[in-house]
């Protein structure tokens, strides 16, 4: 049974800071994998996927990485801005597609 | 296409009485997921349907709970008989072949 790990559980953070938000899961026979931000009370909004053959995805300040052989993916989040503050949530999709998600890292971003 | 649309947003009942949610996803999405979150954890994995077809349910899917995808287009989850447990964001996403997931805003279930 696929298990998705996140670390840390909530940071805090000064704006214009770089950071790391880590997600390890113990199954490395996954289809792809996504990162999702949800902000309180709301839906899920994707934010970056890598397929299984893939090692990174960028969008804008974003960078994700992906390394199935160590069963972990990083997001990287550069210049932090307080509307970045929410909830990230790491989820790994499976051969059937349907996805395990990790319990998300908190994150405050500090003006 | 506007994305994947929920309804109701909210919906607070009574215990033991039935409720309905609805699901229009993405239409040229063929697989259709409901998933259930509760309060500070990562959502968990109800159901899939691939066009109309239900292939998967989890062992969180109890005989009081039921989905549908008639004609392989939007899709319903009923609750029947709720319990205070079942209090929870319903979240429904849709994918298509080489997609990613596309999540609705959900439905928040309370149950009085």
């Amino acid at each position: 049974k696929q298990e998705v790990t996140q670390i840390p559980a909530a940071l805090s953070v000064p704006e214009g800071e770089n950071l790391v938000l880590n997600c390890s899961f113990t199954d490395s026979a996954i289809y792809n994998l996504q990162w999702f931000r949800q902000d309180p009370g709301k839906g899920l909004t994707s934010l970056l996927l890598i397929q299984s053959s893939q090692r990174e995805q960028t969008s804008g300040r974003l960078n994700a990485s992906l390394d199935k052989s160590s069963g972990r993916s990083t997001l990287y989040i550069a210049a932090s801005q307080p509307g970045d503050s929410a909830t990230y949530l790491c989820a790994v999709a499976g051969s059937a597609r349907q996805l395990t998600f990790g319990s998300g890292t908190q994150l405050t971003v500090l003006p | 296409d506007t994305g994947v649309s929920q309804d109701p947003r909210h919906k607070i009942t009574k215990r033991g009485q039935n409720v309905t949610f609805r699901c229009d996803p993405i239409s040229e999405h063929n697989r259709l997921y409901w998933y259930r979150q509760t309060l500070g954890q990562g959502p968990e994995f109800l159901t899939y349907f691939q066009n109309e077809a239900q292939l998967e349910k989890s062992r969180l899917l109890s005989d009081r709970f039921s989905a549908e995808r008639p004609k392989g287009s939007f899709s319903t989850l009923e609750i029947q008989r709720t319990e205070q447990g079942d209090s929870a964001m319903y979240l429904c996403a849709s994918t298509g072949t080489e997609d990613g997931y596309t999540f609705g805003s959900g439905t928040r279930l309370t149950v009085v």
